[in-house]
């Protein structure tokens, strides 16, 4: 029984690229989450998202971030022109049911490295 | 706004000592209570959760916690630590019925538990 996958586990950008983030869920489970880690910080919900749908981005900064969960493959966390102070550590969760009635179960993480 | 308070960074144990890690939340309804831990290298793992019921929860390795509506607490203990649970802890919160978000998980800061042999 597979768990949360994502990929790559480790990213390194210089400034002004892109990092594209990508998590698949636990199968059977519809409903995906990201969260960032910074040093020395708890994780830090960024958004929510059930196939297809945004419920909840009020995590994500405004700018340079957006994501996704199409109808197949895995969910895209897609970071524009990225900056140095984008280096952490996105984790994504995923839950067979909405958030607040389940549990998440997370996955092992993309630590990303902007030079 | 929510938040989870983790009153320990660090803590040093030996062998078969006694843990106690603080949590405490500020949200005044209804909650879903979540301890993680982190093994090095490794990711984040569910240790053990409160929905509802009895407010004494068991979890996996030996771990339990105690909700605490009063004191908007949910403590993690376990009565005697082996060395295999050097880690990293976070405490964590999800309240149902909240007028925004639906699966917004909030995080304490961590608390790590490095246990001497």
């Amino acid at each position: 029984n597979a768990g949360v996958m994502q990929n790559p586990r480790h990213l390194v950008r210089r400034r002004g690229q892109e990092a594209r983030l990508r998590c698949s869920p636990m199968k059977g489970h519809s409903h995906v989450y990201w969260y960032r880690q910074l040093p020395e910080e708890g994780l830090k919900f960024m958004v929510y998202l059930q196939k297809e749908n945004i419920i909840d981005e009020s995590g994500m900064p405004k700018e340079r971030f957006s994501a996704e969960f199409p109808k197949e493959g895995p969910s895209i966390l897609r970071i524009q022109q990225v900056v140095r102070g984008d280096s952490a550590a996105y984790f994504c969760a995923s839950s067979s049911s909405a958030g607040n009635v389940d549990t998440q179960y997370f996955g092992p993480g993309t630590r990303l490295t902007v030079l | 706004a929510q938040s989870v308070s983790q009153h320990n960074h660090h803590v040093i144990l030996s062998e078969a000592a006694s843990l106690e890690l603080g949590c405490n939340y500020s949200y005044g309804g209804t909650v879903n209570l979540f301890w993680y831990v982190q093994y090095p290298g490794q990711h984040l793992q569910l240790l053990l959760k409160y929905f509802s019921g009895d407010p004494l929860v068991k979890g996996i390795k030996g771990f339990e916690a105690e909700f605490i509506k009063s004191k908007f607490s949910f403590n993690l203990r376990k009565p005697s630590v082996q060395w295999s649970d050097t880690a990293e802890y976070f405490c964590a919160v999800n309240a149902r019925n909240y007028g925004g978000s639906q699966g917004n998980l909030i995080f304490g800061k961590g608390t790590k538990l490095s246990v001497k042999p």
